[in-house]
């Protein structure tokens, strides 16, 4: 069964410091995606970074990149140069399956991330 | 930009009561989603649909929690009767068969509690 697994509750940075949170996963399939979601304060669910199990280079979205390491079955989340506005949870999903968004997503328990002045 | 719709915002009730919440998908998208998150549990997905046939609701207490598509810009999340438990909220996303990062779009939640 699919499985992502974050390990940090909680992290804190400072400002303009990089910052690396942890996932890992478990499938069984070949054929998988794994997604970074920020979620505020506010509540909502926003999507920053996808990476697709047969992509060769590690994704990059602005100051977010992923670091996929697919025998290691991890795909951490770099962010850089961390902002203020980046204090909130972060969750790791793993979609198992080819269809795009039309197979389930599961989450990990997500990493809280509070960015100090 | 598209937006997944869903309603209410915010409920309190009263335990024993039924709850209704709704969502309305992205017109185009074929699978609607529906997750509860928890402090404890975290997001757990409940039960899903792909061209309004439920594919999954493995994850829905099936005594008390049901889950329906009545038409392609309808899907509901009923609770009968609530108990102090459900409080949390409720996300519906839906999804398409684009490739990529971009294919899910959540709504904002429902936040339910239940006293």
């Amino acid at each position: 069964a699919q499985k992502i697994t974050q390990t940090q509750p909680g992290m804190f940075v400072q400002e303009k410091e990089a910052v690396t949170l942890d996932c890992t996963y478990d499938t069984s399939d070949q054929s998988y995606g794994l997604f970074w979601y920020k979620q505020p304060s506010s509540g909502e669910m926003i999507f920053l970074i996808y990476q697709g199990s047969y992509d060769e280079q590690n994704a990059t979205e602005g100051r977010y990149s992923l670091n996929f390491q697919k025998a290691r079955k991890s795909a951490n989340l770099v962010i850089s140069a961390s902002q203020l506005g980046d204090s909130a949870m972060y969750f790791c999903a793993m979609r198992e399956g080819y269809g795009g968004a039309t197979n389930k997503l599961i989450f990990g328990t997500g990493t809280l991330l509070a960015v100090q002045p | 930009d598209a937006r997944v719709t869903q309603t209410p915002r915010h409920k309190v009730t009263e335990m024993g009561q039924e709850v209704t919440m709704r969502c309305q998908p992205i017109l185009g998208h074929n699978t609607v989603f529906w997750y509860r998150q928890t402090m404890m549990q975290g997001l757990e997905l409940l039960a899903y649909f792909r061209n309004r046939a439920p594919l999954d609701d493995s994850g829905m207490p099936k005594d008390r929690f049901s889950a329906e598509m009545p038409d392609a810009t309808l899907a509901t999340l009923k609770i009968q009767p609530s108990e102090p438990r459900d409080s949390a909220v409720y996300f519906c996303a839906s999804g398409d068969a684009r490739e990529g990062g971009y294919g899910y779009t959540f709504g904002s939640g429902t936040r339910l509690t239940v006293v």
